[in-house]
C-alpha cells in the first residue's frame, strides 16, 4: 500500500526559503521506473506541477520556477524533500506530493493528502 | 495560462454522457500520453485514466478516454451525481528539458 504525506511550515513570509518533506512508504525510492513529484494549487485555481526526481536521482523542474526550486531525496528515509527560495504571496497554495510511475508510459499515481501553505508577513 | 486547454465548466443530468476536452500540443498531447485526474471537493486529485484510455483499478467503466492527435478526451458516461469534481488532463512535454503539463481544470456540475 502507497502512501505519502507533505510536512512542513503552514505559513511563511515573503522572501523566505519554504522546505517540503515529502514521507512516503509502500515503496521505494531505488526501484528502477519510480519517481516522486510535487504539484501544487492555489486556492479556487488549478494544478500546477513544479519538480520530479527520479529513482536514479535524475530532476526536472518546471521551467518557469526553475531557478527557485530544489528536490533531492533521502532513499534510507523514504523521504523527499522541496525547497523553494524567495517566496511570494502567489505562492499561497496546496502543495502536493506524488508517487510516479513511468515506463512506457508515466502518470501520478498516488498523490498525498497535500499541504496548505500561506505565505504572508 | 495552463498548457493545456481544457472548458472551465461542463454540465449535464443524471444518466447522460458528457464529454471533456483537452487541448494541447505536437510537444506534450502529440508526443506523449495523457492522464485524466479528478479532484472532489476538499481532497487530493485521484487518477482516473492514465495512457490515454486505461482505467486504473477500481475506477468505473462509466470513465473513458480517448486521444486523437494533439487532443484527448474524457466521457463519462451515466453521469451520476457523484461525479460533481474537477477534472484535470496532464501529460508530459518534451520540450527544453522535459517537464509535466496539466489542464485549467473542468468542473462538472450535475444538475
Amino acid at each position: 500500500q502507497i502512501t505519502l504525506k507533505e510536512s512542513g511550515p503552514t505559513l511563511v513570509k515573503p522572501t523566505q526559503t519554504l522546505t517540503l518533506t515529502c514521507t512516503f512508504s509502500g515503496f521505494s525510492l531505488s526501484t528502477s521506473g519510480v519517481g516522486v513529484g510535487w504539484i501544487r494549487q492555489p486556492p479556487g485555481k488549478a494544478l500546477e506541477w513544479l519538480a520530479l526526481i527520479y529513482w536514479n536521482d535524475d530532476k526536472r523542474y518546471s521551467p518557469s520556477l526553475k531557478s527557485r526550486l530544489t528536490i533531492t531525496k533521502d532513499t534510507s528515509k523514504n523521504q523527499v524533500v522541496l525547497t523553494m527560495t524567495n517566496m511570494d504571496p502567489v505562492d499561497t497554495a496546496t502543495y502536493y506530493c506524488a508517487h510516479m510511475r513511468e515506463g512506457a508510459v508515466a502518470f501520478f499515481d498516488y498523490w498525498g493528502q497535500g499541504t496548505l501553505v500561506t505565505v504572508s508577513s | 495560462q495552463s498548457v493545456l486547454t481544457q472548458p472551465p465548466s461542463a454540465s449535464g443530468t443524471p444518466g447522460q454522457r458528457v464529454t471533456i476536452s483537452c487541448s494541447g500540443s505536437s510537444s506534450n498531447i502529440g508526443s506523449n500520453t495523457v492522464n485524466w485526474y479528478q479532484q472532489l471537493p476538499g481532497t487530493a486529485p485521484k487518477l482516473l485514466i492514465y495512457s490515454n484510455n486505461q482505467r486504473p483499478s477500481g475506477v468505473p467503466d462509466r470513465f473513458s478516454g480517448s486521444k486523437s492527435g494533439t487532443s484527448a478526451s474524457l466521457a463519462i458516461s451515466g453521469l451520476q451525481s457523484e461525479d460533481e469534481a474537477d477534472y484535470y488532463c496532464a501529460a508530459w512535454d518534451d520540450s527544453l528539458n522535459g517537464f509535466w503539463v496539466f489542464g485549467g481544470g473542468t468542473k462538472l456540475t450535475v444538475l
